[in-house]
């Protein structure tokens, strides 16, 4: 699966829309992005995952560049639950049924101000 | 639909005694995954099964091992614990598209 670079922190002010940055420059063609979250010592949360155009649903939105080399995921408006740790991770689409083996790197740990 | 379960939430053991987590995935899902979670770390894959059979492997000694039941309900068992292996260990159901978590049971080695 393809590396992905996450800025280490980021801070946003409550209600603001957050913009969470992922670089994934050696993305191969059948290699979807998805991204996760993880708060404070739960389980990680499934948050969206595309190929190759963008994407929405009740939790964020995915933007995918035309090269698909980075993406960007919005919390259009952030709460302070929204403070956790998003992962970005890259992987190929599964032909089996829950095929699962995730690659987490550090992720970007997002702070939502009042 | 009812979650990932995990038990126990919190377990203390011993250097050289082992230990077994138990992970019950979502009804329907036949794959499930075990991650190792340390602040040093962070996130990483120990091993999948589908099926009963083990799927996918992670760079983790021998002392990491697990199994699946008919059931899909998978066990993971570490044997001879170091007080490295003090972690959160997370078990994923995996549905079509993506993995579902559990809560972790939060292992700590004395």
């Amino acid at each position: 699966d393809a590396k992905t670079t996450q800025p280490p922190s980021m801070d946003c002010a409550e209600g603001r829309a957050a913009n969470l940055p992922c670089n994934h420059s050696t993305i191969s063609g059948n290699e979807y992005v998805y991204w996760y979250r993880q708060i404070h010592s739960q389980g990680p949360q499934y948050i969206i995952h595309g190929l190759k155009n963008n994407e929405t649903n009740e939790m964020a939105s995915l933007i995918i560049t035309e090269d698909r080399k980075s993406s960007t995921l919005i919390l259009p408006h952030a709460t302070l639950r929204d403070t956790a740790v998003y992962y970005c991770i890259v992987r190929v689409a599964v032909s089996i049924q829950g095929a699962q083996k995730l690659v987490f790197g550090q992720g970007t740990r997002l702070t939502i101000n009042p | 639909k009812a979650g990932v379960t995990q038990t126990p939430r919190y377990l203390i053991k011993t250097r050289g005694q082992q230990v077994t987590l138990s992970c019950s995935p979502i009804s329907g899902h036949r794959s499930v995954s075990w991650y190792q979670q340390t602040p040093g770390q962070g996130l990483q894959f120990l091993f999948e099964y589908f099926s009963e059979t083990q799927r996918n492997k992670g760079n983790f000694p021998g002392r990491f091992s697990g199994r699946q039941f008919s059931n899909s309900r998978s066990e993971m068992n570490v044997s001879t614990l170091e007080l490295g292996d003090s972690a959160l260990y997370l078990c994923a159901s995996g549905g079509p598209t993506e993995a579902f978590f559990g809560q972790g049971t939060r292992l700590t080695v004395v």
